[in-house]
């Protein structure tokens, strides 16, 4: 069983409204979570990477929460653009080892 | 910074060849990461190496995977010999230290026929 799990598996809005990604994991002892935004055809983009003491981290449009003690992360994005359209992954770090767990991402795709 | 550099961006070789990946991190940054992707398996950790020194190479998938890092700005991933489940795109990404902003190259899109 992956300790990384993404909901949903793919997802379509429509442009100018917000969703949430969601973010489960297993991981221990925890170090931090990274959301990574990846194109199709292109390398993953750092979003966020937040530790065990924050619960929130925005980057423009896009906000990260976490919640150590649930082991529960999400990705909103607000007033969506259609340039949004991508995979979401997330990717939890082990503490005191660079060792990473992958989620498997979720397809957002914005329609006009 | 142009950042982090591949190449070839693609490649298309026949089962048994040896294939070589070539990634150029941004300058001044320590770690060197290689990664795998495939719809199968997602994103996967091969490889990474700080300060030219390989550090975990667990997510190597067998021992005809190799990588070197003979200076702070040039590493290789090699396949020898290639085999068809191979066929994969690989990121090779850099980072200043390992708990920081990783920066990722465009990828290689290797396909072994």
């Amino acid at each position: 069983k992956n300790q990384v799990e993404q909901s949903p598996q793919s997802l379509i809005i429509l442009e100018g409204k917000n969703c949430t990604l969601q973010c489960n994991y297993t991981v221990s002892p925890f170090s931090n979570l990274r959301w990574y935004k990846q194109d199709t055809g292109r390398g993953p983009v750092s979003l966020t990477i937040m530790t065990f003491s924050e619960n929130t981290k925005s980057n423009g449009r896009y906000t990260a929460t976490l919640d150590a003690d649930t082991k529960q992360s999400s990705l909103h994005i607000t007033a969506s653009q259609l340039s949004d359209s991508a995979s979401y992954i997330c990717v939890v770090s082990v503490k005191n080892n660079n060792d990473m767990r992958f989620g498997a991402g979720t397809r957002l795709t914005v329609k006009p | 910074d142009a950042g982090v550099i591949q190449s070839p961006r693609h490649e298309v070789t026949e089962m048994g060849q040896e294939v070589t990946l070539r990634c150029k991190p941004i300058s001044g940054h320590d770690y060197l990461f290689w990664y795998r992707q495939t719809m199968m398996r997602g994103l996967e950790l091969l490889i990474y190496f700080n300060n030219n020194v390989p550090i975990d190479d667990s997510g190597m998938p067998e021992d005809r995977f190799s990588a070197k890092m003979p200076n702070a700005s040039f590493s290789t991933l090699k396949i020898q010999p290639s085999e068809p489940r191979d066929s994969a795109v690989y990121f090779c990404a850099s980072s200043l230290w390992a708990k920081e902003t990783q920066y990722f190259g465009p990828g290689t899109r290797l396909l072994v026929l």
